[in-house]
């Protein structure tokens, strides 16, 4: 089955740099990468998304990038503010008849003013 | 965008006893529903699927007589603990995707905690 790997675990940053979070995935036929953004207790909140047919993204602050044929992609984050400080999930879409995602294992960003 | 809701956002329930968890959208048809666990400073782990009229399809390793999942309408799916250990004491989140498009829209979380 599908495999998300996210790297780092932990990110520690000065306010105004750029963060980057890579993740890798395993099956070729995944063709939908979301990135969740989670706050202590609180529920996932989509903050981009990238499909298979396009490499690049970008909203703001935040882009995505995606290389089908390595399977990895990446979140960065510029100009970094102390209200990024959360934790980040990349995830890969499965069809199984259905559409699911398999969460990376999440990385913790602090940004530090 | 999409709201999803969730009820309740915490219970605390005794050893043995039973737990229901309501997961709503609320502005759209959600033809398929998630239901998620995560455990403290882990990611989310899916537990099951469930589509609407139809019987709920589980991920390895989840027990399908102890956690019930019912998708009675496109607008609803209930998610039912049974015989609740401390064990099972976790951040339960539900999702709902309505579109061909993968998207998914979570719910708050019910915090469960089993004494």
């Amino acid at each position: 089955g599908e495999n998300v790997e996210q790297h780092p675990s932990t990110l520690s940053v000065q306010e105004g740099d750029s963060a980057v979070i890579k993740c890798t995935y395993s099956d070729s036929a995944s063709n939908y990468f979301p990135w969740y953004k989670q706050e202590l207790g609180k529920r996932p909140q989509l903050i981009i998304d990238i499909r298979s047919n396009v490499g690049e993204k970008k909203d703001q602050r935040i882009a995505v990038t995606l290389n089908k044929t390595a399977k990895h992609f990446s979140l960065h984050i510029t100009e970094t503010q102390p209200e990024d400080s959360a934790v980040y999930f990349c995830a890969a879409s499965v069809n199984t008849g259905f559409q699911k995602l398999v969460f990376g294992t999440g990385t913790r960003l602090l940004v530090s003013p | 965008g999409a709201v999803v809701s969730q009820h309740p956002s915490w219970v605390i329930c005794k050893s043995g006893t039973s737990v229901k968890i309501e997961c709503r959208s609320l502005d759209f048809q959600a033809t398929t529903m998630f239901w998620y666990r995560q455990f403290p400073k882990q990611s989310l782990m899916l537990m099951a699927t469930s589509n609407e009229g139809s019987k709920a399809t589980y991920e390895q390793g989840v027990e399908k007589d102890k956690f019930l999942i019912n998708h009675a309408s496109l607008t609803l799916s209930t998610l039912t603990v049974t015989s609740a250990h401390p064990e099972d004491s976790s951040f339960y989140i539900c999702s709902a995707s309505g579109t061909s498009y993968n998207e998914q829209f979570f719910g708050p979380g019910t915090r469960l905690t089993v004494l």
